[in-house]
Parts: C-alpha cells; structure tokens; sequence
C-alpha cells in the first residue's frame, strides 16, 4: 500500500487531455514539492515535473503540473501514442522522514 | 552528457550479502545528494535511501535499516549500495538517481538484484 495514492490506471484518444491524480497527507504533498516521473517499460525513469510545476529543459509544455492541499495533478494535452508509459508522483514525507512514491499510472492512448 | 551506470546485481542466496556500485560522469558528482530507488518486478518504485555531499548523512526506508549501507567515493565519481542479510523481498531492479532540490532529476537504467535459493 503506497502512502501516496493514484488511480491504477487512465486512458484517452490521441490529441485528447488526460489528468493523473496523486492523493497524499500533510505531512507529504501538503508540506513538501511533488515531482512526476515518466517510465517506459524496461527503462529507468524520466523527471517530467519538479517543484509542483516545474518542467526540466526538454519536457514539451505539454506536460503539467499542479498542487492544491494535499493532493497534486499531472496533466497531459495532446496525447500522443508515445506518451503511453507508467506515471508517479513522489514527494519527500516529512513524519516518515523518507521518500514515498504513488503507486504508478499506467496510461492508454486509445 | 549526464550518465549514471550501476553494475554489481545478480542472483544471490536469502541471507547473503551484495554491494552495487554506480558509476556517475556528465557532472559534478560531489555536489549532488544521490539515492537508491528500487522496482520489484511487476510493481511500482519505491525509495531506498539517500547520502548526502559529503556521505556524512544518510537515510534509509523502514525495510532496509540495518541491513543495507549507503555510501559514495567523491574521488571516484561513484555511489554504492551495500546489502546484507538480503531476502526474497529484496528481490529488484536497482536505481542509481541523482537528486537536484526535492526531486530525482537524473536516473540510471538499473541492475537486478534476485535473491532466492
């Protein structure tokens, strides 16, 4: 049981927009910055999102980020088929002082 | 070009000992906080641990405390990962990432670490 909470899966149509939930506490999302990381099978992880809404160089502006409370967002406009990989959230937990990841997204353009 | 590239994974028996090593170019590696983040098979990531600069301050996930040891070589651009006492639900794909600010801005392409008998 992943202390950050996402839906297991989402899917749209190509040129579509989807949104991934990440559901945490305060003493995670509600204290500290969110990050989405991308993850394609049998690949390490991609950075996406830092900082809540920050996007690294070369992260298309299709990709963004949002935090309100407790609980961040991870949308995605203009879907491609190449956008299809598994999405986290993670964020540092300040009470369990540990990092913790969601459980991962695994995203279907239809 | 940033690049992080662990080595040392295979099979090993419950309760026998590993050491992974990443090895780090592209960057300072000296100035950044580096971490451990491992995927069992089929499952999502999970946090391991993080050292500091300096390798003088250390954290560790519940699971792992007292049976794995995170340290790093500032003079051999190399982060390593020891691991005793392991067990079956150790068993992962390891990653080496490198931490900018409150995020993993850079990962490695990870090594299995199997543990069964």
């Amino acid at each position: 049981q992943s202390v950050l909470t996402q839906p297991p899966s989402v899917s749209a149509a190509p040129g579509q927009k989807v949104t991934i939930s990440c559901s945490g506490s305060s003493s995670n999302i509600g204290k500290n910055y969110v990050s989405w990381y991308q993850q394609f099978p049998g690949t390490g992880p991609k950075l996406l999102i830092y900082e809540n809404n920050e996007r690294p160089s070369g992260i298309p502006d299709r990709f963004s980020g949002s935090k309100s409370g407790t609980s961040a967002t991870l949308g995605i406009t203009g879907l491609q088929t190449g956008d299809e990989a598994d999405y986290y959230c993670g964020t540092w937990d300040s009470s369990l002082s540990a990092w913790v990841f969601g459980g991962g997204t695994k995203l279907t353009v239809l | 070009e940033v690049q992080l590239l662990e080595s040392g994974g295979g099979l090993v028996q419950p309760g026998r000992s590993l050491r992974l090593s990443c090895a780090a170019s592209g960057f300072t590696f000296g100035s950044y906080t580096m971490s451990w983040v491992r995927q069992a098979p089929g499952k999502g990531l999970e946090w391991v641990s993080h050292i500091n600069t300096s390798g003088d301050n250390t954290y560790y996930v519940d699971s792992v405390k007292g049976r794995f040891t995170i340290s790093r070589d500032n003079s051999k651009n190399t982060l390593y990962l020891r691991m005793n006492s392991l067990r079956a639900e150790d068993t992962a794909v390891y990653y080496c990432a490198k931490k900018k600010g409150d995020a993993f801005e850079t990962w490695g392409q990870g090594t299995m670490v199997s543990v069964s008998s």
